[in-house]
């Protein structure tokens, strides 16, 4: 199994509402990342963990939680969020943190009203 | 973050041509990666590259490691329509620091 998941495929909200997306791996990777893309631009990188543990958050606004319940489970939970939040969120995952070769799911997009 | 420059921004090719497209960076990666993202999805990797001068190729697909380490390149043989999409270099460097490039997109003219 070379595939990282994600669910929802699609996702709208308004801004007082609370959300969850969620990411699943079952290739025994030990980083697991999320990134925020915007139309036509690359991918932002916003959490990092590794061995379960959040290793890295580039200054990601804390209406953005991450969770990671185990070691083939990512969340993202989300709560009054705004319309620039709108965006493609992506999950990925890797061997170790460090390792180039991301594998990266489908992606949930998200629209804010 | 760093960001690392691709060129072109965008091709119009007819099918069957061939496609060459750079990436560019002021700093030196250890791993140049090579990913195609289809709209819509998530961004698919092509090819990896591990050594400064390394040719590697993935069917009608190749691409260099730049002996500089500061560049990569990736050719695309025959161009088809599936190729449609947008193509992201990366690199990796020391300290686990990985940067995107800005994306070339691609579309064949059937």
């Amino acid at each position: 199994d070379t595939e990282v998941t994600q669910t929802p495929k699609h996702l709208v909200m308004g801004m007082t509402n609370k959300k969850s997306l969620k990411c699943e791996q079952h290739m025994g990777h030990r980083a697991m990342y999320w990134y925020k893309q915007k139309a036509k631009k690359p991918p932002e990188l916003m959490f990092v963990y590794s061995y379960e543990k959040l290793s890295i958050n580039e200054s990601v606004p804390s209406r953005f939680s991450p969770e990671c319940p185990n070691s083939s489970l990512l969340n993202l939970h989300l709560h009054a969020l705004q319309p620039e939040d709108s965006a493609l969120y992506l999950c990925a995952s890797s061997r170790n943190f460090g390792d180039g070769w991301k594998f990266f799911g489908p992606g949930t997009r998200l629209t804010v009203l | 973050g760093q960001q690392l420059n691709q060129s072109p921004q965008s091709m119009f090719i007819q099918e069957g041509e061939d496609v060459s497209m750079n990436c560019t960076s002021s700093s030196i990666f250890n791993t140049w990666l090579w990913y195609k993202q289809d709209p819509g999805e998530g961004p698919v990797l092509l090819i990896a590259l591990y050594k400064a001068g390394e040719l590697t190729s993935n069917g009608r697909l190749t691409a260099q490691f730049g002996i500089t380490r500061k560049d990569s390149f990736l050719n695309i043989s025959a161009s088809i329509p599936s190729d449609v999409g947008i193509y992201f270099c990366a690199g990796q460097g020391a300290g686990n620091q990985f940067y995107f490039g800005t994306g070339t997109s691609l579309t064949v003219i059937p």
